[in-house]
This record gives structure tokens, C-alpha cells and sequence, in this order.
């Protein structure tokens, strides 16, 4: 079956800008996690939905992001004026709960 | 807070020689996941292991899961160029947050 997707592969913005970015999660996962990925280095939780229940926020790095999954699906992550510190990959996941998580292909941010 | 540590950070090794990657949890886990990502590419679950002392083998992947459950291992038997990538152990911070391990790069000279 489909993987996780992400959109946009790559995107480049300038600083100061809003970006978009989307994940679509594999069908029937109600747990999805945002997280960052700078260049060389670990993972950094974001954000973590789970149904219907509200998000855990408690990584997100300044008020400048955002994120919401409509419908228990797709989910969105918005980064207002964005800052050259926010250039990473960002990761999405999703899994079945406890289980393994499935991860995206990610989306390159990079802020000129 | 709890931390996760992996070392080494870095390991260059010849093709056919082994290699092993360590993980340790400043406290106790519940059970531990091994992900592995490919250069350019995004983590991929390898195997998670739950029980105390636990031993899993994939091939010539061998996990181990420490008796007090803060520690774990993955070792590679006569290593390939397919096995390049970082390797990262990850932990739960709670019934559903992972905390991911820094991870160990693995370079395979062929």
C-alpha cells in the first residue's frame, strides 16, 4: 500500500515568508508526529496528533509554528516568517498507535 | 529531562569488518526501536525490542536489549556497502513520544 507522502520535496523561501508544508499519512494510522531534521543531525520532536484528541505541542520551537491535521488525515505544518535557522528537513510520521512509526520522505526547507 | 545517547557518532569501517552502534537511555525503557536511514533518504523501522535481556537477529544484524533496560546495541557481522547510513535507537518518553538517539554514521570502505 502508500507510504507516508509529503509535498513539497524541496522548498526554498525567503526569510520572512510563510511556507506550507503537507503530509499525507498512511491510510488508517491515527497517530502522526511532525518532527526536524537539521543537516548531520538527530531527530527533533514537533508535534504529535492522535485522533481526536488535542496535539502535543510541546516541541514546537517558537509561536512562529503551527500545525493542524484536519479530518484525522492530512495534516499541515505552517511556519510564519520564516528564519534561516529554520532551514531543515522536515519529517512526518504516522503510526498505529504504540507501534512503529512510518516515516515520510520528507520536505528540504531552506530559507535564503 | 531523559536522554537518549548513541556513540560512537562516527564509524568507518573496511567492508567485511563488523561494527557495532551503542545506545543508552538515562532511564529505564519500556522497550527501544532501531531505525536505519540511507543517505539522503528518511528512517526506516528496523526491529523493536520489549523484553529484558532480549537478543534479535536480522541476518547479520544482531539487537540486544540490556538486562536493566536502559541500554541497547546493534551489531553488524562483515559489514556491505549496503549498510551505509546512520543508525538511530529511540526510546518512549511517554505512551507515544519517541525520543530519537543522536545516531551513529556508518561509512563502509569497499
Amino acid at each position: 500500500g502508500a507510504g507516508v507522502s509529503q509535498s513539497p520535496s524541496n522548498k526554498v523561501t525567503e526569510k520572512g515568508k510563510d511556507v506550507e508544508l503537507r503530509c499525507d499519512p498512511i491510510s488508517g494510522h491515527t497517530a502522526l508526529y511532525w518532527y526536524r531534521q537539521s543537516l548531520g543531525q538527530g531527530l527533533e520532536f514537533l508535534i504529535y496528533f492522535q485522533g481526536n484528541s488535542a496535539p502535543d505541542k510541546s516541541g514546537l520551537p517558537s509561536d512562529r509554528f503551527s500545525a493542524e491535521r484536519t479530518g484525522g488525515s492530512v495534516s499541515t505544518l505552517t511556519i510564519q516568517r520564516t528564519q534561516q535557522e529554520d532551514s531543515a528537513v522536515y519529517l512526518c510520521a504516522s503510526s498505529s498507535g504504540r507501534a512503529e512509526q512510518y516515516f515520510g520522505p520528507g520536505t528540504r526547507l531552506t530559507v535564503t | 529531562g531523559q536522554q537518549v545517547m548513541q556513540i560512537p557518532q562516527y564509524q568507518h569501517v573496511q567492508e567485511g569488518e563488523d561494527f557495532t552502534t551503542y545506545c543508552n537511555s538515562s532511564t529505564t525503557l519500556s522497550n527501544i526501536q532501531w531505525y536505519k536511514q540511507r543517505p539522503g533518504g528518511h528512517p526506516v523501522f528496523l526491529i523493536q525490542l520489549v523484553k529484558s535481556g532480549e537478543v534479535k537477529k536480522q541476518k547479520r544484524l544482531t539487537f540486544q536489549f540490556g538486562e536493566a533496560k536502559k541500554n541497547s546495541s546493534l551489531h553488524i557481522t562483515a559489514t556491505q556497502t549496503t549498510d551505509v547510513g546512520t543508525y538511530f535507537c529511540a526510546g518512549p518518553l511517554s505512551s507515544y513520544k519517541l525520543i530519537f538517539g543522536s545516531g551513529t554514521r556508518l561509512l563502509v570502505r569497499p
